[in-house]
C-alpha cells in the first residue's frame, strides 16, 4: 500500500531554515509527481510547491517563490522541502502528497509540524 | 492568489443528508475536475471524493460529488457522529500552475 512517511516535529528560531523529508512506498516512486502543502493553525491548505520525480523540475506557489526548495532522491524515493528565512508566520503543519488524476493529492503523509519562534 | 469558497459551517442531525458547496472560477473549477477531503482533528486530511465524484476505494457511498460550471458539492447522507470533521474541496488551477483549496467547513453532527 501507498505510504508517505514524513520526519519529525521541528522548532527552529527566525531567520533559520528546516528541511522536511517524506519518503514514499509502495509504487514507482518516479510515476508520480509530489506536493508539499501546508496548513498553519486555524488556516486553510495552502499549496507550496510541487516536484517531478522523473526528471527533478519544480513549480513554486508565488508566496513561498524564492524561500522553498523542493528536491528528490530517487535512490532513497524520498522528497525534501527546505524553507529559509523563517518566520512566525511560518509555524504550521507541512504535508506532503502525492497527486494522482487531475493532479491533485491523493495521498498525504501524516504531516510535520514546523514551529518558528525566538 | 487564487480560492476557492466554501461556507464556514455546516450542521445536521444523525440520518440526515447535508451539502457543502465550493464555488470557484473558470481557471480552476471551471475546466478542472474536483477533490474533497476530510480532516479530522489532529490528523492529515483524507480523501474521500476524487474527479468530481468518484470514491476510492473503503470510502462509504454515502458520500458523493457532482460538479456543475465553476461549482462543486459535496452531499453526506445518513448523517453519522464520526462525519464530524472539516471537509475541503481542492482544484487544480491554471493561472496557478498548481492546486487551489477552499477555506474549509466545519461540520458538526448535533
Amino acid at each position: 500500500q501507498v505510504q508517505l512517511v514524513q520526519s519529525g516535529t521541528e522548532v527552529k528560531k527566525p531567520g533559520a531554515s528546516v528541511k522536511v523529508s517524506c519518503k514514499a512506498s509502495g509504487y514507482t516512486f518516479t510515476n508520480y509527481a509530489m506536493l508539499w502543502v501546508c496548513q498553519a493553525p486555524g488556516q486553510r491548505l495552502e499549496w507550496m510547491g510541487w516536484i517531478n520525480t522523473g526528471n527533478g523540475n519544480t513549480k513554486y506557489s508565488q508566496k513561498f517563490q524564492g524561500r522553498v526548495t523542493i528536491t528528490r532522491d530517487t535512490s532513497a524515493s524520498t522528497v525534501y522541502m527546505e524553507l529559509s528565512s523563517l518566520r512566525s508566520e511560518d509555524t504550521a503543519v507541512y504535508y506532503c502528497a502525492r497527486v494522482s488524476s487531475g493532479w491533485l493529492p491523493y495521498y498525504w503523509g501524516q504531516g510535520t509540524l514546523v514551529s518558528v519562534s525566538s | 492568489q487564487s480560492v476557492l469558497t466554501q461556507p464556514p459551517s455546516a450542521s445536521g442531525t444523525p440520518g440526515q443528508r447535508v451539502t457543502i458547496s465550493c464555488s470557484g472560477s473558470s481557471s480552476n473549477i471551471g475546466t478542472n475536475t474536483v477533490n474533497w477531503y476530510q480532516q479530522l482533528p489532529g490528523t492529515a486530511p483524507k480523501l474521500l471524493i476524487y474527479s468530481n465524484n468518484q470514491r476510492p476505494s473503503g470510502v462509504p457511498d454515502r458520500f458523493s460529488g457532482s460538479k456543475s460550471g465553476t461549482s462543486a458539492s459535496l452531499a453526506i447522507s445518513g448523517l453519522q457522529s464520526e462525519d464530524e470533521a472539516d471537509y475541503y474541496c481542492a482544484a487544480w488551477d491554471d493561472s496557478l500552475n498548481g492546486p487551489v483549496f477552499g477555506g474549509g467547513t466545519r461540520l458538526t453532527v448535533l
